[in-house]
């Protein structure tokens, strides 16, 4: 089995602040990792992944992430939110010889100006 | 760019109809994969289809059927809709080599549908 929990419901930052957003998973076998974000009224468009290699990954829209595999995380950072950062966080995760991601519950980002 | 289309943006259905709801995509994706959405609960998967006729249930295809006669196309299918089933539904694609599971999934807009 595979799963991901995403312990806030919101995240509040003031633009210009860091953001985090938090992850954690389990999977058997090694993990894959993908952040997705929602805009209002839209479907889920892809920000970044890790598959191995660095820990820290950077993907779109100058978000990164970084994977800490003894603490089973992924946690999604920006180093200075903007409030057209506002949406919704979706953290997956694929699980060796799984073909299809678990996602979590979501994280509504809300970036005060 | 890949195009995922959802034929519907809203739809509205009785408790017990038979309802379609129809996905296309335009990048010849060998995988595609219909979620719902609900608040609290994010993402769940429904079903998915790795080839055309081939389909692999889901964690929740209790109330669903599917369908792949083409490539391009993947129908979700409530067989009598309940009021439990009302929520947004996701239709996302994805290439399918050993190597491109870790491809995106591109998704459509989603449909949300009520029953009432």
């Amino acid at each position: 089995a595979q799963s991901v929990a995403q312990p806030e419901d919101q995240v509040n930052v003031a633009e210009g602040n860091p953001l985090t957003v938090k992850c954690t998973y389990s999977v058997s076998g090694n993990p894959y990792l993908f952040w997705y974000v929602q805009y209002p009224n839209r479907g889920l468009q892809f920000l970044l992944k890790y598959i191995t290699g660095d820990n820290l990954v950077k993907g779109s829209y100058g978000f990164e992430a970084e994977f800490n595999k003894s603490q089973t995380s992924f946690h999604l950072k920006k180093p200075s939110a903007l409030v057209s950062d506002s949406a919704l966080y979706f953290c997956a995760v694929r699980g060796t010889g799984r073909r299809a991601l678990t996602f979590g519950s979501g994280t509504r980002l809300q970036v005060q100006p | 760019d890949v195009k995922v289309t959802q034929s519907s943006r809203y739809l509205v259905k009785r408790t017990g109809e038979k309802v379609f709801l129809e996905c296309v995509q335009d990048m010849d994706h060998e995988n595609m994969f219909w979620y719902r959405q609900d608040p609290g609960l994010g993402l769940r998967l429904i079903y998915f289809s790795y080839d055309v006729k081939m389909k692999e249930k889901g964690d929740i295809p209790e109330g669903y059927s599917v369908s792949r006669e083409k490539k391009e196309r993947f129908s979700l299918i409530l067989e009598s809709a309940s009021t439990n089933q009302t929520s947004m539904y996701l239709c996302a694609s994805r290439k399918d080599r050993v190597s491109s599971y870790n491809s995106p999934l591109h998704f459509g807009n989603g449909t949300r549908l009520t029953v009432t």
